[in-house]
């Protein structure tokens, strides 16, 4: 799976848009952008996904850059409860068994003030 | 939709005593299965996996074991557990067809 970088934090304002940054230029083409959050000593929770076009559902905004070496997660209205670490992880779609593993790196821990 | 049950939320045990961990879904049949470990600031390691019942395969050499008797239902196991298995324990659940892992909420185990 490709290498990802995050930036280690990130503050927002409760309210306001939160624009999560990730960099994946050695991503290959049939590899996916998947987002993950970590609440404080909870499990990890799916945020969204894409491959090249950009993506939204109820949670956030994906948006995956033309060349795909990088992408943004947009949370549109930050709330005191998306404080949390996200995780990007590039990696191919499908496969068997382990190939669903699942490998967190560091991730960006933002907190949302009031 | 699946839910993933996981209990005890916590745990706390001696040196060489056994373990039994259990994750239950709801929602779903026939999903793949993994048990992953969260040490203290570092990220996850896949253990076990589990493609169906009485079918566990191992990532890694380790005090532990893993056993899956029923469609919805998987166990992570120890005889005897050592302090380098203090962790947060998470069951994740995958859906057939689809990529996408959803996790329960854990079990911190803390062994002393």
């Amino acid at each position: 799976d490709a290498k990802t970088t995050q930036p280690p934090s990130m503050d927002c304002a409760e309210g306001r848009a939160a624009n999560l940054p990730c960099n994946h230029s050695t991503i290959s083409g049939n590899e996916y952008v998947y987002w993950y959050r970590q609440i404080h000593s909870q499990g990890p929770q799916y945020i969204i996904h894409g491959l090249k076009n950009n993506e939204t559902n109820e949670m956030a905004s994906l948006i995956i850059t033309e060349d795909r070496k990088s992408s943004t997660l947009i949370l549109p209205h930050a709330t005191l409860r998306d404080t949390a670490v996200y995780y990007c992880i590039v990696r191919v779609y499908g496969g068997g068994g382990s190939n669903y593993k699942l490998t967190f790196g560091k991730g960006t821990l933002l907190t949302v003030n009031p | 939709s699946q839910t993933i049950h996981q209990w005890p939320a916590t745990l706390v045990q001696p040196v060489g005593s056994p373990l039994s961990l259990e994750c239950t879904v709801e929602g779903t049949s026939n999903p793949n299965l993994y048990w992953y470990r969260q040490a203290a600031g570092r990220g996850l390691q896949l253990l076990f996996y589990s493609v169906g019942i009485g079918q566990i395969s191992s990532e890694v050499p380790q005090n532990l074991s893993a056993s899956r008797p029923q469609d919805r239902q998987f166990i992570l196991s120890s005889k005897k557990l050592l302090l380098s298995d203090s962790g947060f324990y998470l069951c994740a659940c995958r859906l057939a067809g689809l990529d996408t892992q959803y996790f329960g909420p854990g079990t911190r185990l803390t062994v002393l």
